[in-house]
């Protein structure tokens, strides 16, 4: 079946611009998870939704960052005025639930700031 | 705090010769310990996770919670296991909090 995907695959975009990153979960996950992979960080978290409570933004480095998730599937990660900072892979995850699941990673977008 | 660590950025052996990575936690409570995988340009995929207590790809991991630790093992490393290897602790809500990962490189 379908796997998580995300969109795109590679963004370049100018320090200052905002950038939307997509992801499209596994049908039916209700979990939704946004990480980050960068050089100097490892892997680290940033946000997760779960049904319709409200999301756990306890990782997003900085106010810049936000996120939301429509109709419990989709979710848009954005980033605005970007920084050389920014560049890294951003990797979006599903699970059927928030413990005791298997989380699925998608392939990533990699983001690069110039 | 909730932390992971893997001592080791890079692990290169030759091929039939044993493997171990490194992987010591830091959490309060019961831990849900796991190892994903990342092979070259290949997506992050889960390994194993220790309350299955599993062997995956000749793979295993036990969890001694004396020494915090989780350690993968494999006793012949084969070339096709070459990979980045992250360990990873599940934290409130669910999201994992990684290691920073270790780079396994299995020569011929």
């Amino acid at each position: 079946g379908a796997g998580v995907s995300q969109s795109p695959s590679n963004k370049v975009t100018e320090k200052g611009k905002d950038v939307e990153l997509r992801c499209d979960p596994i049908s039916g996950h209700t979990a939704l998870y946004w990480y980050r992979q960068s050089l100097g960080q490892g892997l680290e978290f940033l946000i997760y939704f779960q049904g319709n409570s409200a999301p756990d933004k306890s990782g997003l480095p900085s106010d810049r960052f936000s996120a939301e998730r429509t109709g419990g599937s989709v979710s848009t990660l954005t980033i605005q005025r970007t920084q050389q900072e920014d560049s890294a892979v951003y990797l979006c995850a599903s699970s059927l639930g928030q413990t005791g699941y298997e989380q699925y990673f998608g392939p990533g977008t990699r983001l690069t700031v110039t | 705090a909730q932390r992971v660590t893997q001592p080791e950025k890079l692990l290169s052996v030759f091929k039939g010769a044993p493997v171990e990575l490194k992987c010591n936690y830091s959490y309060s409570g019961s831990p849900e310990l796991f190892w994903y995988v990342q092979y070259s340009r290949q997506r992050l995929q889960l390994l194993l996770r220790h309350i299955s207590r599993e062997s995956i790809k000749g793979f295993t991991a036990d969890l001694n919670k004396g020494e915090t630790s989780f350690h993968l093992k494999k006793p012949f490393a084969q070339e096709e296991d070459s990979a980045m290897y992250y360990c990873a602790l599940r934290g409130r809500g669910g999201k994992l909090i990684f290691g920073q990962g270790t780079e396994l490189s299995v020569k011929p």
